[in-house]
């Protein structure tokens, strides 16, 4: 079964630190997302790249966000320095565009990175 | 502003029982809709879809059905099983337009209760 993958699985660390989360898309796929979890907002689209080239980042907090996907089999998103607002979810998707009537017409999600900022 | 809206966070039913959740869009260029379920700890699964262009998608005890004038959808699930109990999201997507972006609802907790 095919899947994506992210790391770490879960993330402690404090305030104002680095973080950096990984996720490897499923092999072939040409459309990768990031989407955060909170209990307040649900799912939030905060990045998308099409053939690793960024088309939109308009969900993400410019100042201290950034994602990249430095080959086809890794993205990744940093927040420097990070706060305790950032905790949540973050889930990392990936899917083949256009879609065709032989493919899987939603996305697949990875188990996500639970962040948490004290 | 919330394009995509769950208005119930959570839904009670009894084991074999329909449990229907609904959901509602604003943007009138979402022309295909998804509904993906949430285990606890892991990331969501895709569940069913429906393009714009029909009214009714079924897959087994799964079915969608899409009233665009409303701006409505809802997801039926019959018989429901403990199984089924999840956090169940909407998510709405442009995808004439050409758009990839998919956006979701705050999701339905689903209880199905033995």
């Amino acid at each position: 079964d095919a899947r994506v993958t992210q790391t770490p699985r879960d993330k402690v660390t404090e305030m104002g630190q680095e973080v950096t989360m990984r996720c490897q898309p499923i092999l072939g796929h040409n459309t990768v997302f990031w989407y955060r979890q909170t209990m307040m907002q649900g799912l939030e689209l905060l990045a998308y790249f099409r053939n690793r080239a960024p088309l939109d980042d308009s969900g993400m907090p410019k100042d201290r966000f950034s994602a990249e996907m430095p080959d086809a089999t890794l993205a990744t998103l940093k927040i420097q320095p990070s706060e305790p607002r950032d905790s949540a979810v973050y889930f990392c998707a990936s899917g083949l565009v256009p879609f065709t009537s032989r493919t899987n017409y939603g996305y697949t999600f990875g188990s996500g990175t639970r962040l948490t900022v004290v | 502003d919330q394009q995509v809206k769950q208005n119930s966070p959570s839904l009670s039913v009894q084991e074999g029982r329909i449990s229907i959740l609904n959901c509602d869009y604003t943007n009138s260029m979402f022309d295909y809709f998804l509904w993906y379920k949430k285990y606890p700890a892991e990331g969501p699964t895709f569940l069913i879809s429906i393009s714009s262009i029909k009214d009714k998608n079924e897959d087994g005890r799964f079915t969608v059905f899409l009233n665009k004038s409303a701006k409505h959808l809802s997801l039926h699930i019959v018989p429901s099983q403990p199984g089924d109990s999840a956090v169940y999201f909407c998510a709405a997507q442009n995808f004439q337009g050409g758009s990839e972006k998919l956006v979701f609802g705050k999701g339905t907790k689903l209880t199905v209760n033995p």
